[in-house]
């Protein structure tokens, strides 16, 4: 089966640093994205990982555990514009075709 | 701008109303995608189009039908659809890692999917 769970909400205040969280039960593994949506908005693409360890890309970073099934994205400096949703994906491998299964994702509020 | 266009982003329709959604994206990718988006819900994959070809067909009703005439347009006709039915749908598209000439798509080719705005569905 399929299982990613990421927190529903979060709150933080303009300028610090969150934490969230995901973790994911899936039959086949080949990479973890993240993406953020606006309310009203596509989702965009903010990072990949396919190997353990943590990628950083400006004031974002995510991190990958595939021995635990465990991933987080980390933002700093937040800014009021990271208001938004943060959806993790797993990319598993489907009768070799690769498709994404997305969690929920986790509604972050910036507060100033 | 995220090279994936979708129309019309807003469509209100009755139950016994055939309608379409269309997609168009600009980025040379050879797979498209239909995703639902409902509230409180993960996103749940409809149909998997990768060169033209229907590749996964996620147990939808067939009152949603998928048209891919080719590697740049993605249709969905709907017909007598209910009110559970109304969502956003979102289209997306990727360059598949397998592609026509089985190369990885590029250097650093991580397959992740580019998304339209989305058409937001009411079903009355």
């Amino acid at each position: 089966g399929q299982n990613i769970d990421q927190p529903t909400e979060m709150t933080a205040t303009e300028g610090a640093i969150v934490q969230i969280n995901c973790t994911y039960q899936t039959s086949g593994f080949n990479g973890l994205f993240w993406y953020q949506q606006h309310a009203g908005e596509a989702p965009t693409f903010l990072s990949y990982n396919v190997l353990d360890g943590l990628e950083e890309k400006g004031r974002f970073s995510s991190f990958l555990s595939r021995s635990k099934g465990y991933s987080y994205l980390l933002l700093k400096e937040l800014q009021m514009k990271d208001s938004a949703s943060y959806l993790c994906a797993v990319r598993d491998t489907m009768a070799g075709f690769q498709k994404l299964v997305f969690g929920t994702g986790t509604r972050l509020l910036v507060s100033p | 701008e995220t090279g994936v266009t979708q129309t019309p982003r807003h469509l209100v329709m009755g139950m016994t109303n055939k309608k379409s959604l269309k997609c168009e994206q600009h980025l040379g990718h050879n797979a498209m995608y239909w995703y639902k988006q409902s509230a409180k819900k993960p996103l749940e994959l409809m149909f998997v189009y990768s060169l033209e070809e229907r590749v996964e067909n996620n147990s939808v009703p067939s009152r949603f039908s998928p048209e891919c005439p080719n590697s740049s347009h993605l249709f969905l006709h709907l017909h007598t659809l209910q009110p559970e039915d109304s969502a956003l749908y979102l289209c997306a598209s990727s360059q598949s890692r397998r592609g026509k000439t089985g190369t990885s798509g590029g250097a650093e080719n991580t397959g992740e999917l580019f998304f339209g705005e989305g058409s937001r569905l009411t079903v009355l």
